[in-house]
């Protein structure tokens, strides 16, 4: 399968603590996405890092991307009880026509 | 002022039945896509359309047919609904091709085959 594996799986934080998620993929990338879905809800995009960046931030948010190792990581800083939900990341391929979700990540944050 | 809106929300049927998903999107995007997201969460792209024109289709049966109208509108059709086909689908728009934009989704449809 070309599904990019996540970990944890779940994740379980206090409020305030910081949550990292890891994401790690097979083939060679155009960009890696990361999205947020709430239970029962469609996935909102939260950050896209082409594959000439190595780190890239939005508020609380810091995605980080190293090609030689495949993988990715969601930082969120400061946790909050409303970042409960689960985490996917997603790649798209050089080539365009392949875009590939992860296994998702559930991020619970306890207040 | 809602971006991706699909209808119906929750879809329930039977085997062998067939039945249609709507897809809207009002920010003027040139592509579209339809995914599946099983019961264990696993989320696969099913077809993506630019400007009304088919441009990638995975390996999804020939029974599941993607309509689209006009560049706002990308909808779904299943035949001979399966107890397999029974997932949340969910539409997505994106302003480029390639999976190189953020992608807008939609809320989703569940669908239940009985």
């Amino acid at each position: 399968s070309q599904q990019g594996e996540e970990d944890p799986q779940a994740l379980s934080i206090q409020e305030g603590e910081n949550a990292t998620m890891n994401c790690s993929y097979k083939t060679s990338i155009n960009n890696l996405q990361w999205y947020r879905q709430n239970s029962g809800r469609g996935l909102v995009h939260l950050i896209l890092i082409r594959s000439n960046e190595r780190e890239k931030h939005s508020g609380r948010l810091r995605v980080t991307l190293d090609t030689s190792k495949k993988s990715s990581s969601l930082l969120i800083t400061a946790s909050r009880a409303a970042d409960t939900a689960s985490y996917f990341c997603a790649t798209a391929s050089n080539t365009g026509n392949q875009f590939y979700f992860g296994t998702g990540t559930s991020l619970t944050v306890i207040p | 002022d809602t971006a991706v809106s699909q209808t119906p929300k929750y879809l329930v049927t039977q085997m062998g039945n067939d039945k249609s998903i709507k897809c809207e999107q009002n920010l003027g995007h040139d592509t579209m896509y339809w995914y599946k997201q099983d019961s264990k969460k696993f989320l696969k792209i099913m077809f993506s359309y630019n400007n009304k024109e088919l441009i990638i289709n995975e390996t999804v049966p020939n029974r599941f047919s993607p309509k689209s109208p006009d560049k706002a509108h990308l909808n779904l059709h299943i035949n001979s609904l399966e107890l397999g086909d029974s997932a949340v689908y969910f539409c997505a728009s994106s302003p480029g091709t390639g999976f190189t934009d953020t992608q807008y989704f939609g809320p989703g449809t569940r669908l239940t085959v009985l």
